[in-house]
C-alpha cells in the first residue's frame, strides 16, 4: 500500500472550512484514497473515500489532484464537534487482507470557538 | 440498525486469565476485522476474516484467537492475558463489494493488571 504523509495537527476557527491535506506521492492506479477520523478514542469513523474523481457527501468533500499524489478532505462548515484525528489511507479495493486498513498518525484537527 | 456491536465496552483482567471480547453485525457483511489500538498509535490488524468458517492472521495475531461461526458474529478470545495486551480493541465489517469502507464498533478498552 502506498504510504501517506499528513501533517500532525491543524486548527481551525469554528464555523470555517477545513482543509486537511494527504500526500500519497507513489498510490498505484488502483489504489483509493480513504478519509477516516476518530473523536477522542471512539471507534474511527467513515468519512468518504475516491479513485480519481472529486466526491462530495454530506459530511465532505474530497479533492484529488490530477496526478492522483495528493489529495485535500474539506470539511465546509467546521463545528467544535468535528474536532478529531482525521486519518488518509491509501489502499487497493478488496476484501480479506485487501480490506485491511493500515491507520498512520494522521492529523489532529483543533476546531476552535 | 444498530451496525457494528462490542461488548464489554470495559473490562479489567488479572495476568493469566482469558476473555472473549464480542462482536456482532447486522449489516450482512462477510467481511470481519479485529484491530487493536495502543494509547497515541494508530490501529493494528489482529485478525480478519472473509466469511463464516474462514479466519487468517494479521499484523499481530500472537496471544488471541478468533472463530467465525456465523456472519454475524466475530468473536475474539484472550487465552492468557498478559499486561502487553492493555489496549483498545476495535471491531470492523466490511461489504463484499470490493471498494466500501469498513465500519467499526465503538470499541472495548481492556486493563490487565
Amino acid at each position: 500500500d502506498a504510504k501517506t504523509t499528513q501533517p500532525p495537527s491543524m486548527d481551525c476557527a469554528e464555523g470555517r472550512a477545513a482543509n486537511l491535506p494527504c500526500n500519497h506521492s507513489t498510490i498505484s492506479g488502483n489504489e483509493y484514497v480513504y478519509w477516516y477520523r476518530q473523536i477522542h478514542s471512539q471507534g474511527p469513523q467513515y468519512i468518504i473515500h475516491g479513485l480519481k474523481n472529486n466526491e462530495t457527501n454530506e459530511m465532505a468533500s474530497l479533492i484529488i489532484t490530477e496526478d492522483r499524489k495528493s489529495s485535500t478532505l474539506i470539511l465546509p462548515h467546521a463545528t467544535l464537534r468535528d474536532t478529531a484525528v482525521y486519518y488518509c489511507i491509501v489502499r487497493v479495493a478488496g476484501g480479506g487482507s485487501q480490506g485491511n486498513l493500515i491507520f498512520g498518525k494522521g492529523t489532529k484537527l483543533s476546531v476552535k470557538p | 440498525n444498530a451496525g457494528v456491536t462490542q461488548t464489554p465496552k470495559f473490562r479489567i483482567l488479572k495476568i493469566g486469565q482469558s476473555m472473549t471480547l464480542q462482536c456482532t453485525q447486522d449489516m450482512n457483511h462477510n467481511y470481519m476485522y479485529w484491530y487493536r489500538q495502543d494509547p497515541g498509535m494508530g490501529l493494528k490488524l489482529i485478525y480478519y476474516s472473509v466469511g463464516a468458517g474462514i479466519t487468517d492472521k494479521g499484523e499481530v495475531p500472537n496471544g488471541y484467537n478468533v472463530s467465525r461461526s456465523t456472519t454475524e458474529d466475530f468473536p475474539l478470545r484472550l487465552e492468557l492475558a498478559a499486561p502487553s495486551q492493555t489496549s483498545v480493541y476495535f471491531c470492523a465489517s466490511k461489504d463484499s463489494y470490493s471498494n466500501q469502507p469498513q465500519h467499526f464498533g465503538d470499541g472495548t478498552r481492556l486493563s490487565i493488571l
